[in-house]
């Protein structure tokens, strides 16, 4: 079955970087790209961006352009996460997504607090 | 960007009764429309991508419809586990928006 197991809740200090991952279980992990999709507490869903697993190409929302960067470890079947130069208003679960027809999979979410 | 509106914000339902959500996109995504149900702490759950085709394993009362610019889920008969928020989202053009969502909660 497929699976997406996320890494552990992270709390940071403004301006330090977090690096989530999201492994991937059950299927070809190369043959669908992952997104990444974060929720502020008590708010909506924001879509960050993607990244196809098979060549590594990316597509980031333009509000975190220069902040965040996505690879993936085809070794691994993980896929990363990191946003760097953290403020307060990044306080939020970070979830990972199986592209494809929807989001049909995600992982289970990692809440990252950022506070001083 | 794409700008995705649902209405209502929020709506209180009676187990059975029939309820429909409605989500706009500011404008046409032809049928590149996926609606999610989240409960609270947990993770999204997919249940209908291209307008109107269910996610296997999503039980038949929920349905989607639409396409352009108007969209519509429903839910025929709602259950007790369907208390849950409702979030539209368009998959036509990056950036991926969603909707701001729908609260279904008990009368």
């Amino acid at each position: 079955q497929v699976q997406l197991v996320q890494s552990g809740a992270e709390v940071k200090k403004p301006g330090a970087s977090v690096k989530v991952s999201c492994k991937a279980s059950g299927y070809t992990f190369t043959s669908y790209g992952i997104s990444w999709v974060r929720q502020a507490p008590g708010q909506g869903l924001e879509w960050m961006g993607w990244i196809s697993a098979y060549n590594g190409n990316t597509n980031y929302a333009q509000k975190l352009q220069g902040r965040v960067t996505m690879t993936t470890d085809t070794s691994t079947s993980t896929a990363y996460m990191e946003l760097r130069s953290l403020r307060s208003d990044d306080t939020a679960v970070y979830y990972c997504a199986r592209r494809g027809s929807g989001l049909g999979y995600w992982g289970q979410g990692t809440l990252v607090t950022v506070s001083s | 960007d794409i700008q995705m509106t649902q209405s209502p914000s929020s709506l209180s339902a009676s187990v059975g009764d029939r309820v429909t959500i409605t989500c706009r996109a500011s404008q046409s995504i032809s049928s590149y429309l996926n609606w999610y149900q989240q409960k609270p702490g947990k993770a999204p759950k997919l249940l209908i991508y291209a307008a109107s085709s269910l996610q296997s394993g999503v039980p038949s009362r929920f349905s989607g419809s639409g396409s352009g610019t108007d969209f519509t889920l429903t839910i025929s008969s709602l259950q007790p586990e369907d208390f849950a928020t409702y979030y539209c989202q368009q998959s036509y053009s990056t950036p991926v928006t969603f909707g701001p969502g729908t609260k279904v909660d008990i009368k």
